[in-house]
């Protein structure tokens, strides 16, 4: 069973269209994130979340909106997407919301391609 | 601001032999913990090592060992007896303590296993 899972791992979409990608994990983490990363690899947080309440909104657009519908799911919403929402997005847990240094786990990653 | 430096966007190293990434970190904590990450084609992100910055012993794991300089604020991986398994893209990763798990990414290095 894959620890960290995310759903669709491949999307190709128009401008303007609302998508949402899916992610659940069953390794019984309290903590769960999105991070993106770029066409150039570069990634970064979006979002945390631990037991479903926000931690971490890391200044991003709010086109995108999370939802963490208990402790083993967020899933990521995207309305309008624009061209550069184009990117991997990666979904990750960790057992703690960071105070002990924690390994996070990531998803396979959602590959979000925006035409 | 808390930044990661990887100076190396590609390397290569022959099969069976030691390669060094660099990795250098900026920061005014004093608590933190550092990892390097792996992402092979398949774009799984995968944990190498971590290290908590106030164990001052550097962690190893098999054929990975990394050189924490805190003073410096440098973390470079050896990879030794390389194989061709390790090909992929390497990033070093800063958290800082307590802020919800957040980790910053340095750039990332290409490294290439050869035959």
């Amino acid at each position: 069973d894959t620890a960290v899972s995310q759903t669709p791992k491949y999307l190709v979409t128009q401008m303007g269209n609302d998508k949402s990608i899916k992610c659940e994990q069953n390794l019984g983490h309290d903590t769960m994130y999105w991070y993106k990363q770029d066409s150039k690899k570069f990634l970064k947080i979006m979002f945390s979340y631990n037991n479903k309440e926000l931690i971490i909104n890391e200044t991003v657009p709010n086109r995108f909106s999370p939802k963490s519908p208990d402790k083993a799911h967020l899933n990521l919403h995207i309305n309008s997407l624009e061209l550069g929402d184009s990117a991997v997005y990666f979904c990750a847990s960790s057992q703690d919301s960071g105070a002990l240094g924690n390994t996070i786990y990531f998803g396979e990653g959602s590959w979000l391609t925006v035409v | 601001a808390q930044t990661v430096t990887q100076s190396q966007p590609e390397m290569s190293v022959q099969e069976a032999e030691t390669v060094t990434l660099s990795c250098t970190y900026d920061t005014s904590e004093n608590n933190y913990y550092l990892f390097w990450y792996k992402q092979p084609p398949s774009r799984q992100m995968i944990l190498v090592i971590r290290q908590e910055a106030y164990k001052q012993q550097n962690a190893t794991e098999n054929r990975f060992s990394v050189n924490f300089q805190k003073a410096a604020k440098s973390f470079s991986l050896k990879i030794s007896d390389s194989q061709l398994g390790d090909t992929a893209m390497y990033f070093c990763a800063f958290m800082p303590y307590n802020q919800g798990g957040k980790l910053i990414f340095g750039q990332g290095t290409e490294l290439s296993v050869k035959p």
